[in-house]
């Protein structure tokens, strides 16, 4: 599978979009890139995914470069609840396997 | 839909004693589930992958004598941590993969964890 680079950390105020990164500059064509997030002492929580277009749902939007080789999670208006670390995973289109966690990005929403 | 428990929620149990963890897909058939281990502030490292009726596959480093996994059910996995030492004090969270009626793919549906003190 792919790797995926995130900064380690981030902060957002409070009712402002946060936009996190991800740098997938190995992934290939039959790869997914997947965002789940997980709040402490949690399990994770799946928040959206895409292959190549742009993707929203009630939880984000995930926007995806043109060469698939970057990404990046919004949250359109974070609340203090969205405090969490979140992950970027790329996954093989039809992968019935596990998926592998990186260390994420640690994004804290502060009033 | 597509709801992952895992009971108990929280244990402790004294050094040399075994404990049983259940994760159940409440609402959906998994034949593949898989088992996690947390440690604080780290990530998620796969310890194994269990199917249905055959034996476990475990990673590289876990010791499979020592956390037995037995899938009896489509809908039941259970992890036991036997003769637990303070080292296996974790956050263990299992994931059932399905791939449910309208997608196009498996996903993984994670459960909430169970956090082990080993005293």
């Amino acid at each position: 599978d792919a790797k995926t680079t995130q900064p380690p950390s981030m902060d957002c105020a409070e009712g402002r979009a946060a936009n996190l990164p991800c740098n997938h500059s190995t992934i290939s064509g039959n790869e997914y890139v997947y965002w789940y997030r997980q709040i402490h002492s949690q399990g994770p929580q799946y928040i959206i995914h895409g292959l190549k277009n742009n993707e929203t749902n009630e939880m984000a939007s995930l926007i995806i470069t043109e060469d698939r080789k970057s990404s990046t999670l919004i949250l359109p208006h974070a609340t203090l609840r969205d405090t969490a670390v979140y992950y970027c995973i790329v996954r093989p289109v039809g992968s019935q396997g596990n998926l592998i966690f990186g260390k994420g990005t640690k994004l804290s929403v502060k009033p | 839909g597509a709801v992952v428990s895992q009971h108990p929620s929280r244990v402790i149990c004294k050094s040399g004693t075994s404990v049983k963890i259940e994760c159940r897909s409440l609402d959906f058939q998994a034949t593949t589930m898989f088992w996690y281990r947390q440690f604080p502030k780290q990530s998620l490292m796969l310890m194994a992958t269990s199917n249905e009726g055959s034996k476990a596959t475990y990673e590289q480093g876990v010791e499979k004598d020592k956390f037995l996994i037995n899938h009896a059910s489509l809908t039941l996995s259970t992890l036991t941590v036997t003769s637990a030492h303070p080292e296996d004090s974790s956050f263990y969270i299992c994931s059932a993969s399905a791939k449910l009626a309208g997608r196009r793919n498996y996903e993984q549906y994670f459960g909430p964890g169970t956090r082990l003190t080993v005293t």
